[in-house]
């Protein structure tokens, strides 16, 4: 099965832009879709499709991808951005579904 | 508001039995694709199964198969996850999670409910 790779953890300063990377071979056919979750939450979907944002997210939280790599950029971050942020796509074998290994966001 | 309500947590020895379910409103249940997704504790998160909207098809991580069965049943608006031949690595928040968009099953998980809890311990 396939896997999605993402950093365990970045920081970034208030205000400033923050991108977090998925890689994985299954990102070449399919997007990634993006979720914040915060300590003992849920997860929210932020970004779906090619960049796509749910309704109530803030334009703040865009998403790329170019080959094997998919991107969440965060640009302006807020300190209520702080959370763990985690890929998925469709698994390269059909109808499964993986996610990544999750990238811990602080704001300083 | 969407809402998305899970139960049927809670502890059982390995090789026991469980029956999740979720109590889905505030959409159409019937349109969209559900899926279950878990969390073991202080770790990520792994797709479990999907279910179309109309049952016609469902699907499973290999990590369940064989082992949980998804099922729906639209007229109640619920989702259900029957869990058999329990594993202690199966001990994690089970959430119910609803496919974004109506129509195609495209895998995009939103929203989510809060979580149920399954401990798998002897």
């Amino acid at each position: 099965s396939s896997e999605l790779t993402q950093d365990p953890a970045v920081s970034v300063a208030l205000g400033q832009t923050v991108r977090i990377t998925c890689q994985g071979d299954s990102l070449s056919t399919s997007y990634a879709s993006w979720f914040q979750q915060k300590p003992g939450q849920a997860p929210v979907l932020v970004i779906y499709g090619k960049d796509n944002r749910p309704s109530g997210i803030p334009e703040r939280f865009s998403g790329s991808s170019s080959g094997n790599t998919a991107s969440l950029t965060i640009t302006g971050t807020q300190a209520e951005d702080e959370a763990d942020y985690f890929c998925n796509s469709r698994d390269s074998s059909g109808n499964h579904y993986v996610f990544g290994t999750g990238t811990k966001v602080t704001i300083l | 508001e969407v809402q998305l309500v899970e139960s049927g947590g809670g502890l059982v020895e390995p090789g026991g039995s469980l029956r999740l379910s979720c109590a889905a409103s505030g959409f159409t249940f019937s349109t969209h694709s559900m899926n279950w997704v878990r969390q073991a504790p202080g770790k990520g998160l792994e797709w479990v199964s999907g279910i179309r909207s109309s049952s016609s098809d469902t699907y499973y991580a290999d990590s369940v198969k064989g082992r949980f069965t998804i099922s729906r049943d639209n007229a109640k608006d619920s989702l259900y996850l029957q869990m058999n031949s329990l594993r202690v690595e199966d001990t994690a928040v089970y959430y119910c999670a609803r496919d974004f968009s109506s129509g195609p099953y495209l895998g995009w998980f939103g929203p989510w409910g809060q979580g149920t809890l399954v401990t798998v311990s002897s």
